[in-house]
């Protein structure tokens, strides 16, 4: 399978704390994207960052990536109870045209 | 954004007969269409890639005579599971990427629920 894979697979934490969920991919891509899915809905799209790039800021996210270590990071800062839902990651392999391949998710909790 | 719909957002059937899942792209036009399938508590799976006036390209392991996909225009695409068992049931997701949009970006719809009795 070319499922990336993520950790943890669940997450745990108090609001206020920082989360920090990791993936790791396969193949080469053209960018990594992380989407946000609350429980039986559909997702959200959080931020895509591009193969040569290395971080990217989106109010509270933070997502790194490291094509060598065929990984990334994703880093919610300063948690609320409502970013409580699972976090997926996304790759779109060179040459994939358009297709999306995603990780197998973390699952946060936050709690007051 | 884009906004992408999915139709119906629930449903259940008896073993045999087939259900038709309908998504559309609402403000924009949408060349590609993908569509996913989700068990509980797992991730998305690719089934099957759908170009608009042309045959789906499905993913390995999908049969494409038990998952009908059609895009006849470019802002909807439908999705028939036929003789539909309990083994389908699953959250079935649809997303889009278009003309104009600027990014690689793909709009996700709300999934569809199916319960197959």
């Amino acid at each position: 399978s070319q499922q990336g894979e993520e950790d943890p697979q669940a997450l745990s934490i108090q609001e206020g704390e920082n989360a920090t969920m990791n993936c790791s991919y396969k193949t080469s891509i053209n960018n990594l994207q992380w989407y946000r899915q609350n429980s039986g809905r559909g997702l959200v799209h959080l931020i895509l960052i591009r193969s040569n790039e290395r971080e990217k800021h989106s109010g509270r996210l933070r997502v790194t990536l490291d094509t060598s270590k065929k990984s990334s990071s994703l880093l919610i800062t300063a948690s609320r109870a409502a970013d409580t839902a699972s976090y997926f990651c996304a790759t779109e392999p060179t040459g994939g045209g358009n297709k999306l391949t995603f990780g197998t998710g973390t699952q946060l909790k936050v709690e007051l | 954004g884009a906004v992408v719909s999915q139709h119906p957002s629930w449903v259940i059937c008896k073993s045999g007969t087939s259900v038709k899942i309908e998504c559309r792209s609402l403000d924009f036009q949408a060349t590609t269409m993908f569509w996913y399938r989700q068990f509980p508590k797992q991730s998305l799976m690719l089934m099957a890639t759908s170009n608009e006036g042309s045959k789906a390209t499905y993913e390995q392991g999908v049969e494409k005579d038990k998952f009908l996909i059609n895009h006849a225009s470019l802002t909807l695409s439908t999705l028939t599971v036929t003789s539909a068992h309990p083994e389908d049931s699953s959250f079935y997701i649809c997303s889009s990427s278009g003309i104009g949009l600027g990014s690689n970006e793909q709009f996700f719809g709300p999934g569809t629920r199916l319960t197959v009795l």
